[in-house]
This record gives C-alpha cells, structure tokens and sequence, in this order.
C-alpha cells in the first residue's frame, strides 16, 4: 500500500515568502505529526493532529507556522515570512492511533535564501 | 522534560564486522516508548523497532539485535556481521504514555560500513 508522501521534495523560496508544504499521510491512519530536522541534527517535534480533537502545536518555534488538516487527512504545514534559519528538510509521519508506531514519509527539503 | 543521548556521532567499520550504537534517556515517567529508526541516504526515516518501558527482554531480529536496561537507562542497538547497506543514520527516540507519536529523538549516529 502506499505509504506517507509529501509535496514538494524540494522547495528554494526567499527570505520574507510564505511556503505550503503538504503531507498525504496513509490512509485511514488518524494521528498525523510534523518535524524538523535541521542539518546534522535530530528530529525537532512540531505538531500532532489526533482525529478530531485540538492539534497539539507545543513545538511550533513562532507564531510563524501553522499547520492544517482537513477532512482528517492530508495536511498542510504553513510558513510566514520565512526565514534563513527555517532550512531544514520538514518530515511528516502518520500512525494507526495515538499510541501507535509512526511512519514518515520521504520530507520536504526547505532552503530559504 | 525528556532526553536522549546518543554519545556517538559517528562511526565507521568494516563489513562484517559487529557494532553497537548506544542510547541513554532520561524521563522521570515510568511508562514510555523507546524506539530506534533508520534514515538511509535516500532520507525517509524508517521504523526498526519500538519498545514499552515495562518490557525489558531484549529483541533480535535478524542480524539486528537491542538491548534494553532500565537500571542504566539505556537502550542499545546492535548489528551483528555489518553490512554496506546498513550505511546510515540512526536515531533513537523516546516518546511518554499517551502520546508515543510526540517523540524526543536523540542526534543520531551516522555508520558508515566500509567494504
């Protein structure tokens, strides 16, 4: 079956532009997360999406992102005025449920210039 | 609030040869999720293996192997007879009851397996 896409692989933008990055997570898997991973770096939790209820956005780093998911499916991550350093490669995972193992998907690679 | 070590940042071997990658965690929860992912030069982070915090018996899965000590709060992994595939970027993870999606991952080790 298919597994977590996301769209664009690759995105170059400039410094003050707004970008939209989307996530397809597998089908009928109801929890969706977003993270960063900056160069060389771990992974940095953003946001979680479980069903219906409220996201948790505990680690958005501003007021700069935001993230959607409509229908309880695919979701867009949305980035304001961006910055140099937003340039990380942006991963999306879905799972079964909340307590279940997530699977990612292949990111975003984000330069911001 | 969590953390996980993982002390190496890189290491290099020749195929064939055994290795292990080493991970410490902290948290003061007593239930938790501890889990070990792949992220291949191609990127996509792949899962390996996730373990509950009340199950301590150690895994194998076919070359791959871990190793999970509450008393030392570790969780080790290791990979028997290395191959030049097994070339990557491994992560530790951590995630609390309730949310084993919100996961605090460790920097990573980067293996490189010569052949």
């Amino acid at each position: 079956g298919a597994g977590v896409s996301q769209s664009p692989s690759n995105k170059v933008t400039e410094k003050g532009k707004d970008v939209e990055l989307r996530c397809d997570p597998i089908s009928g898997h109801t929890a969706l997360y977003w993270y960063r991973q900056s160069l060389g770096q771990g992974l940095e939790f953003l946001i979680y999406f479980q069903g219906n209820s409220a996201p948790d956005k505990s680690g958005l780093p501003s007021d700069r992102f935001s993230a959607e998911r409509t229908g309880g499916s695919v979701s867009t991550l949305t980035i304001q005025r961006t910055q140099q350093e937003d340039s990380a490669v942006y991963l999306c995972a879905s799972g079964a449920g909340f307590t279940d193992t997530q699977y990612f998907g292949p990111g975003t690679r984000l330069t911001v210039l | 609030a969590q953390k996980v070590t993982q002390a190496q940042t890189e290491i290099s071997v020749v195929e064939k040869e055994d290795v292990t990658l080493d991970c410490v965690y902290e948290t003061r929860d007593t239930t938790y999720y501890l889990f070990w992912y792949k992220q291949p030069p191609s990127g996509e982070l792949v899962f390996l293996i996730r373990r509950n915090s009340f199950d301590e018996q150690n895994e194998i899965s076919g070359r791959y192997s871990w190793n999970f000590q509450k008393s030392t709060s570790s969780f080790n992994f290791t990979i028997t007879a290395s191959q030049v595939v097994d070339s990557a970027v491994y992560f530790c993870a951590l995630s609390l009851r309730g949310n084993a999606g919100k996961s605090t991952f460790g920097d990573g080790t980067t293996l490189t397996v010569k052949p």
